[in-house]
């Protein structure tokens, strides 16, 4: 069965510096999506991406922050200078055409120290 | 604004025992309703989803979960949990179609004793 993955699983780093965390989704969908969960607490929504643009944003995803898909299966998530509050589990998504059925990545941890 | 509740945060129950998991939803058009559980430190795993047909709908893990739209509800149910189930449990609605983002409850932790 088709699945999203995500690396690394878990990434320590220093404040200030820049992180890349990296997804693969499902080959034949057009959407993707990135949310984080900070310990203890929700799933936030962070971006979605479709057509090489963003769709949608949400007010966690400053300056910050971007994505990209670099190549036909990679989509990115930068982070161009880490802040403790940062630290969270990071989830890439996808969904296909149709109904709006996102398959979520095992995440990624992310420390910043 | 879509918006999820889960009032219960902690829910303990005794192995055999049934669950009942509250999910209350606030969305302006037909939702799409999910349900995901979640291990210590693990992803999202999906245990079912709802958009249409019977409002009973059947998952993995033998999770059930009945919309009721007149009461903005989506509860999971199980008639009989096991020490496996210990898992943070959240709820999700979103659009049916397009890419628009989920909106998570902020979860109940189910612990099981013995």
């Amino acid at each position: 069965e088709p699945e999203v993955t995500q690396t690394p699983s878990h990434q320590v780093t220093q404040m200030g510096q820049e992180v890349i965390l990296r997804c693969v989704p499902i080959s034949n969908h057009l959407y993707f999506y990135w949310y984080r969960q900070i310990l203890g607490q929700k799933v936030e929504f962070l971006v979605s991406f479709y057509n090489n643009e963003i769709s949608e944003k949400s007010e966690i995803f400053d300056d910050q922050f971007s994505v990209e898909r670099p190549d036909g299966s990679n989509f990115t998530l930068k982070i161009r200078s880490t802040k403790l509050e940062d630290s969270a589990m990071y989830f890439c998504a996808s969904s296909g055409t149709g109904v709006n059925e996102q398959f979520f990545g095992p995440g990624t941890r992310l420390t910043v120290l | 604004a879509q918006s999820v509740t889960q009032p219960d945060i902690h829910i303990t129950v005794s192995e055999g025992a049934s669950l009942e998991l509250r999910c209350n939803y606030s969305y302006g058009a037909t939702p799409y309703l999910f349900w995901y559980v979640q291990s210590p430190g693990q992803g999202l795993q999906l245990l079912l989803k709802y958009f249409s047909g019977d409002t009973l709908v059947q998952g993995i893990k033998g999770f059930e979960a009945e919309f009721k739209r007149s009461q903005s509800s989506f509860n999971l149910r199980k008639p009989s949990v096991h020490w496996s189930d210990a898992a943070e449990y959240f709820c999700a609605v979103g659009a049916i179609f397009g890419n628009e983002k989920l909106t998570f409850g902020t979860g109940t932790r189910l612990t099981i004793i013995p």
